[in-house]
């Protein structure tokens, strides 16, 4: 079936730049997703790039799409301490009804 | 307005025993989505509803997993002979509408804690 893998855990600096990580498996995925999860508050979408798609940007988000080796990134540029939270790759399958998530990559950010 | 809400926000039962999870979606979205996520790990799909019938089973574990959304609002995921391995989030979801091509956003509610003794 298909599957969905990320690193667990990134550190970073405030101010720098993150860079999360994410590789696929179902090559028929037409959308992609970024989801943020906080302590206490539900999954919220933050952005999502379309299959033909090689990059979107987001204001301080880039997600970048390389099809061949079916890897996504998110690039969140000046990272703030309010970014510390678990990110979650998904990308539809089925129809565009089911989401495939990844396990999460837990983001910490220090001063 | 509103957003996905799901009652209770825990539950704690024993094995062996039934619970219902309830789910109420945005007014007006269609499309109706199931999860489970277990600690450490994502989501994990368990059934869609486009409208009142039950579009996608596919991820519901076995049979003691069963799901209705009578009036195609409301949705409760049902589980009967509830086991330790069954303690996770359960996780709830709508959309717009999930037929259409399109970025097909779903919105999450806060979850159902479900542990079982």
């Amino acid at each position: 079936g298909e599957d969905v893998e990320q690193s667990l855990f990134l550190s970073v600096r405030e101010g720098d730049s993150s860079v999360i990580n994410c590789t696929y498996t179902d090559s028929s995925s037409t959308y992609l997703y970024w989801y943020k999860q906080e302590p206490g508050a539900g999954l919220q979408l933050l952005t999502y790039i379309f299959s033909n798609m090689d990059m979107k940007q987001d204001q301080r988000l880039t997600v970048l799409l390389n099809k061949k080796d079916k890897h996504l990134s998110l690039r969140i540029a000046d990272t703030q301490t309010g970014d510390s939270a678990i990110y979650f790759c998904a990308v539809a399958s089925g129809g565009y009804n089911k989401l495939i998530f990844g396990a999460g990559t837990r983001l910490a950010v220090h001063p | 307005g509103a957003g996905v809400s799901q009652t209770p926000s825990n539950k704690v039962t024993e094995k062996g025993k039934y619970v219902e999870l309830r789910c109420d979606p945005i007014s007006g979205h269609t499309a109706l989505y199931w999860y489970r996520q277990s600690l450490g790990q994502g989501p994990e799909f368990l059934i869609y509803f486009q409208g009142t019938g039950a579009a996608d089973d596919s991820g519901l574990p076995n049979d003691r997993f069963f799901a209705v959304r009578p009036e195609g609002s409301v949705s409760t995921l049902k589980i009967q002979r509830t086991e330790r391995g069954d303690s996770a989030v359960y996780l709830c979801a709508s959309s717009p509408e999930g037929r259409l091509a399109g970025v097909n956003e779903q919105f999450f509610g806060p979850g159902t804690r479900l542990t079982v003794l």
